[in-house]
C-alpha cells in the first residue's frame, strides 16, 4: 500500500510559539490531502482538506488563521499552528488520497503527530 | 451534517469469543471504510466497501455494507489478543471527505 510520512512525530513546545508539521506522501502523488485531530479516548476529527495548488477548506469550527495549511506539492502539505496554546496539545494525523480505483478513493495516513503545548 | 454512530464504544472480550461492531447512519455514503489504530500510530486501512449488500471477508473480519449503504458492521469470529485496537468505521461523502464514527475499543484478554 500507499505510505505517508510526517515529521515530527511528536513535539513540545512553549505556549505562543508556531509548529510546522509536515505530511508527505511517499511513493505516491496526492492532489488532496487531509488533516485531522484526535484527543484521548476519542476519534478522528476533520480540521481541513488541502488541494494541491490551492487555498485549504476548513471545516465548520476550525480557525483558519490559527491553523495554517500549505500544499505546495503533490507530495507535501504542512500544518502549522500559529501562537499555540495549551488547548492545541493534541495528536493531528494527516491523509493522503491515491488516485481512484474503481468507484472510490482510498486515503492513506500519516503515523500521527503528537503536540504537547506547555 | 453527516453521523455516524458506532457501537460498542468498549468492549472487552476472552479469546476465542465472537463479536460484532455496528455503524449506522441516516445519510447514504459513496463508500464505507473500516480501520484499525494502535495507540500512539495512525489508523490502519482494513477495508472499503462499497456496494449496498456487499461482504467482505478478511481472514477472520466479516465486513458487511448495508442495502441501503447507510450502515455497516464489522464481525470478528474467534477474537485473538492481537485483535486489541481502536476499530473506527468511516463514511466518504462528497469531496472524498471521511465522517468517523466514534470508534470501538476493543480488548480481548488471554
Amino acid at each position: 500500500g500507499a505510505v505517508v510520512s510526517q515529521h515530527p512525530s511528536w513535539v513540545i513546545c512553549k505556549s505562543g510559539t508556531s509548529v510546522k508539521i509536515e505530511c508527505r506522501s511517499l511513493d505516491f502523488q496526492a492532489t488532496t490531502m487531509f488533516w485531522y485531530r484526535q484527543f484521548p479516548k476519542q476519534s478522528l476529527m476533520l480540521m481541513a482538506t488541502s488541494n494541491e495548488g490551492s487555498k485549504a477548506t476548513y471545516e465548520q469550527g476550525v480557525e483558519k488563521d490559527k491553523f495554517l495549511i500549505n500544499h505546495a506539492s503533490l507530495t507535501l502539505s504542512t500544518l502549522t499552528v500559529t501562537s499555540a496554546h495549551p488547548e492545541d496539545s493534541s495528536f493531528y494525523i494527516c491523509s493522503a488520497r491515491e488516485g481512484r480505483t474503481g468507484a472510490f478513493f482510498t486515503q492513506y495516513f500519516g503515523p500521527g503527530t503528537r503536540l504537547l503545548v506547555l | 451534517t453527516q453521523l455516524l454512530e458506532q457501537s460498542p464504544q468498549f468492549l472487552s472480550i476472552q479469546e476465542g469469543e465472537n463479536l460484532t461492531v455496528y455503524c449506522n447512519s441516516s445519510s447514504v455514503f459513496s463508500s464505507l471504510q473500516w480501520y484499525r489504530q494502535e495507540p500512539g500510530e495512525g489508523p490502519v486501512l482494513l477495508v472499503t466497501v462499497v456496494t449496498g449488500g456487499e461482504v467482505k471477508k478478511l481472514k477472520r473480519l466479516t465486513f458487511q455494507f448495508g442495502d441501503a449503504r447507510k450502515d455497516s458492521s464489522l464481525h470478528i469470529t474467534a477474537a485473538q489478543p492481537g485483535d486489541t485496537g481502536l476499530y473506527l468505521c468511516a463514511g466518504e461523502t462528497s469531496g472524498s471527505r471521511l465522517t468517523f464514527g466514534e470508534g470501538t475499543q476493543l480488548t480481548v484478554n488471554p
